[in-house]
């Protein structure tokens, strides 16, 4: 089955950039979708088809993705920033969703 | 407007079943390609199962078998049937909605519903 590898944590000063990697064997031919989720909330959706943003979530939120790893970005991290993110893709030959292990990021 | 909203959760004892209901307004559910989402305490998200708009279902391996996905057109709502419940099913279940087809993102999640399996 296949299996999306995330840091357990990220931890980033005010106003610096985190980057939040999200690792498969060539995760590049598919496409990754990050929720931001908070403490009691539910996961909401920041980057969609790898670059993608919804409306609503600020530009300082971007996503690449090439090779075996995708890359959440958040620019100038603001202390609202603060929560779990979950990378997922389809695996179309087995017809299943899969998320990464989530990564807390902290701002210090 | 777009509402997801899970209930049915609670304690049940190793071996026991559950039915989880989630509840939609604002869109057809029978249109949509529609997942359960389940997180342990202090884990991460885990996928459960997919139901599609016609009506083909597909299960995580940890729950294949003992789980099932369905839904009730005029009611508009969702299901998962969990039969002989493991100390490890223990999670929020969360539903959600694929914005598109199969490969796309989800664009709409439940509060969740907790379910404890403890003896």
């Amino acid at each position: 089955s296949y299996v999306l590898t995330q840091p357990p944590s990220v931890s980033v000063a005010p106003g610096k950039t985190a980057r939040i990697s999200c690792g498969g064997n060539n995760i590049g031919s598919k496409s990754v979708h990050w929720y931001q989720q908070k403490p009691g909330q539910a996961p909401v959706l920041v980057i969609y088809y790898d670059i993608d943003r919804p409306s609503g979530i600020p530009e300082r939120f971007s996503g690449s993705n090439s090779g075996n790893t995708a890359t959440l970005t958040i620019s100038r991290v603001e202390a609202g920033d603060e929560a779990d993110y979950h990378c997922q893709v389809w695996d179309s030959p087995s017809d299943h969703w899969v998320f990464g292990g989530g990564t807390k990021l902290t701002v210090l | 407007e777009v509402q997801l909203v899970e209930s049915g959760g609670g304690l049940v004892q190793p071996g026991g079943s559950l039915r989880l209901s989630c509840a939609a307004s604002g869109f057809t559910v029978s249109s949509n390609y529609m997942s359960w989402v389940r997180q342990a305490p202090g884990r991460g998200l885990e996928w459960v199962s997919i139901i599609y708009s016609g009506d083909s279902t597909y299960y995580a391996d940890s729950v294949k078998g003992r789980f099932s996905i369905s839904r009730h057109n005029s009611k508009n709502t969702l299901y998962l049937q969990m039969n002989n419940l493991r100390p490890q099913d223990t999670a929020v279940y969360y539903c959600a909605r694929s914005a598109g087809g199969a490969a796309s993102n989800f664009d709409y999640w439940g509060q969740g519903t907790l379910v404890t399996v403890s003896s």
